[in-house]
């Protein structure tokens, strides 16, 4: 059983469409992330989210959004695709907030080629 | 403003011999460092961890060291295998926030 998950693996589309990625974790963790590797391998977080708490990056465009039905999952929406969107996504999930454990689990990633 | 840096992009190693990667931070507020290992088309998996307490961490063949007023960490692997070829991240948090470098790829070779 894969621990998280994340679908699509692969996602080719157009610039202006909106897109989302789906993220479960069958971990029972309490925090769940995004991080976006960009074309120079850097992992950047986007988001995290602590049951009802969402810490957003402020650097993160306001075209992306996260959507958590409940604590098993969290979604990323993403409006208004532009090309430097354009990356690999990876879901990520934590037993404590802020992962204090030092143990993030990360999902196999969902690359987006934005044309 | 990339607070967690791995200046090697790359790293090759012949098998049995000791594997060395490096990392440096510019952060002292880092309270926890952590080894990420990446295989491709893969999610980055936990190695290894330190507290910001300690100075060394051990875990069979992975021995992390850290060296808090040089603000550098260093992963060592011995003896290397060819399973171990992969790209390894350097991570470090601070509060809720995990900082990480951009990798450093390890080629073990037989």
């Amino acid at each position: 059983d894969t621990a998280v998950s994340q679908t699509p693996k692969y996602l080719v589309t157009q610039m202006g469409n909106d897109k989302s990625i789906k993220c479960e974790q069958n971990l029972g963790h309490d925090t769940m992330y995004w991080y976006k590797q960009d074309s120079k391998k850097f992992l950047k977080i986007m988001f995290s989210y602590n049951n009802k708490e969402l810490i957003i990056n402020e650097t993160v465009p306001n075209r992306f959004s996260p959507k958590s039905p409940d604590k098993a999952h969290l979604n990323l929406h993403i409006n208004s695709l532009e090309l430097g969107d354009s990356a690999v996504y990876f879901c990520a999930s934590s037993r404590t907030r802020g992962g204090l454990t030092g143990e993030l689990f990360f999902g196999e990633g969902s690359r987006l080629t934005v044309l | 403003d990339q607070q967690v840096k791995q200046n090697s992009p790359s790293l090759s190693v012949q098998e049995g011999r000791i594997s060395i990667l490096n990392c440096d931070y510019t952060n002292s507020m880092f309270d926890y460092f952590l080894w990420y290992k990446k295989y491709p088309a893969e999610g980055p998996t936990f190695l290894i961890s330190i507290s910001s307490i300690k100075d060394k961490n051990e875990d069979g063949r992975f021995t992390v060291f850290l060296n808090k007023s040089a603000k550098h960490l260093s992963l060592h692997i011995v003896p290397s295998q060819p399973g171990d070829s992969a790209v390894y991240f350097c991570a470090a948090i601070t509060g809720n926030q995990f900082y990480f470098g951009t990798g450093t790829s390890l080629t073990v070779i037989p």
